[in-house]
């Protein structure tokens, strides 16, 4: 029974570049939530979304940041253009039915940015 | 939306001795806090969390207090022991969103 996977799990990019998460969850759910923590800081909640639907987004930046989470295949995370303050740690969670209490995370994809 | 505030940022305890991490919030509606210890470059674990109709829960050495009228809930730790070192991570959900504190680097000192 797979847990909550994520990939890669260390990514680097130069300034410009577009950086992409790739977030598969736990077998049987179909949430998933996207975070990120900057170094020395606490986890904040960026999108929170379904199969094929985004159902809140008001942490996500207005500019570069995307998610999709498709009918097949893994969440992504993408980010355009990146640059140095886009450099943290990206973790996902998923969740059978969208509670609070069932979320389980991933291990984290860390993004570094040069 | 919610707002959660930690404290303190930095603790360091002698080995056998508790440990107290204190969390506010803002949004009476919130009714779910979990506590979540991340070790150095490792997911968050779920150490223990307690719903809004509960005042108190214990597991082992762990126990989580909340006060819904203050507004606040904390974590006790008991007996520490080196491998309790990590940061720790309250949290509080409104409407199934998690919003986390700024975390506490908890230190057990041998």
């Amino acid at each position: 029974n797979a847990g909550v996977m994520q990939n890669p799990r260390h990514l680097v990019r130069r300034r410009g570049q577009e950086a992409r998460l790739r977030c598969s969850p736990m077998k049987g759910h179909s949430h998933v939530y996207w975070y990120r923590q900057l170094p020395e800081e606490g986890l904040k909640f960026m999108v929170y979304l379904q199969k094929e639907n985004i159902i809140d987004e008001s942490g996500m930046p207005k500019e570069r940041f995307s998610a999709e989470f498709p009918k097949e295949g893994p969440s992504i995370l993408r980010i355009q253009q990146v640059v140095r303050g886009d450099s943290a740690a990206y973790f996902c969670a998923s969740s059978p039915m969208g509670l609070a209490y069932e979320q389980y995370f991933g291990p984290g994809t860390r993004l570094t940015v040069t | 939306g919610e707002n959660v505030e930690q404290h303190p940022s930095t603790l360091s305890v002698q080995e056998g001795d508790s440990a107290v991490i204190k969390c506010t919030y803002s949004d009476s509606a919130s009714n779910y806090f979990p506590w979540y210890k991340q070790e150095l470059g490792k997911r968050p674990q779920l150490i223990i969390d307690i719903r809004s109709n509960v005042g108190e829960k214990k597991d082992q050495r762990i126990a989580v207090t909340l006060n819904k009228t203050a507004k606040h809930f904390s974590l006790h730790i008991t007996e520490t022991q080196p491998e309790d070192s990590a940061v720790y991570f309250c949290a509080a959900s409104l409407n199934e969103k998690l919003t986390f504190g700024t975390g506490t680097r908890l230190t057990i000192i041998p």
